[in-house]
């Protein structure tokens, strides 16, 4: 099992670029997360998708756009990136939505805007 | 709606001393709370979970959290500080019964490690 994937692992932007991010997952997990990191922040929730065709918006989800085609893959899109959308991108999955089954977390995608 | 203070930024231990990382929960239901840690440049991986059960979690890598409700806390511990253990450190909190509602973070509490 790969767990969690996503790509690219690295990204730099020019203001007002747009840009996908792809995240995979292995485990038929039915619930799929977008979270960013900033320092200090601890990390927040973008948009998250309880199912295949399904998504909704967390905490900080203006500039993002997702979608969840397939089951196993959930696409974050920045559609014009600005420097406050430079963070650390992490996605996620779980087996439900219910509060007792953990998160599996992604190695992260660092995204700088400039 | 729920939410969790680690009343840490930052702690930082000897090595072979122990360590307590705190967090405080609120929640208007009865919580799960977890633990995870994340290594430099790496993803996060989970350490301990409550769910209900036993109030004393034991994790991977010797760390323990104890579920108080009368003081709203899960602290985590471990015994003997080893140098691998230098890393952050978030405490989550789900509600039970909530349906879809995501993960709540903490804004996590770095722990560095002194030879």
């Amino acid at each position: 099992n790969a767990g969690v994937t996503q790509t690219p692992k690295f990204r730099v932007l020019k203001t007002g670029q747009s840009m996908t991010l792809l995240c995979a997952q292995d485990m038929n997990h039915e619930y799929m997360y977008w979270y960013r990191q900033d320092p200090g922040m601890g990390l927040r929730l973008i948009h998250y998708s309880v199912g295949e065709g399904t998504t909704a918006k967390g905490e900080v989800p203006d500039g993002y756009n997702v979608s969840r085609l397939k089951k196993q893959n959930f696409l974050l899109g920045l559609e014009s990136a600005a420097p406050s959308q430079t963070s650390v991108y992490f996605c996620a999955s779980s087996y439900d939505g219910g509060s007792t089954y953990e998160q599996y977390f992604g190695p992260g995608t660092r995204l700088t805007v400039t | 709606a729920q939410s969790v203070t680690q009343l840490d930024s930052h702690v930082s231990v000897s090595e072979g001393t122990p360590v307590l990382l705190r967090c405080n929960y609120s929640s208007s239901y009865s919580p799960s709370l977890f633990w995870y840690v994340q290594h430099p440049n790496k993803g996060l991986q989970l350490l301990l979970k409550y769910t209900s059960a036993a109030t004393l979690v034991k994790g991977i890598n010797g760390f323990e959290a104890e579920f108080k409700k009368s003081e709203t806390s899960f602290h985590l511990t471990k015994p003997s500080a080893h140098m691998s253990d230098a890393a952050e450190y978030f405490c989550v909190v789900s509600v039970y019964g909530s349906g879809n509602t995501p993960l709540v973070f903490g804004k996590g509490t770095r722990l560095s490690v002194i030879a």
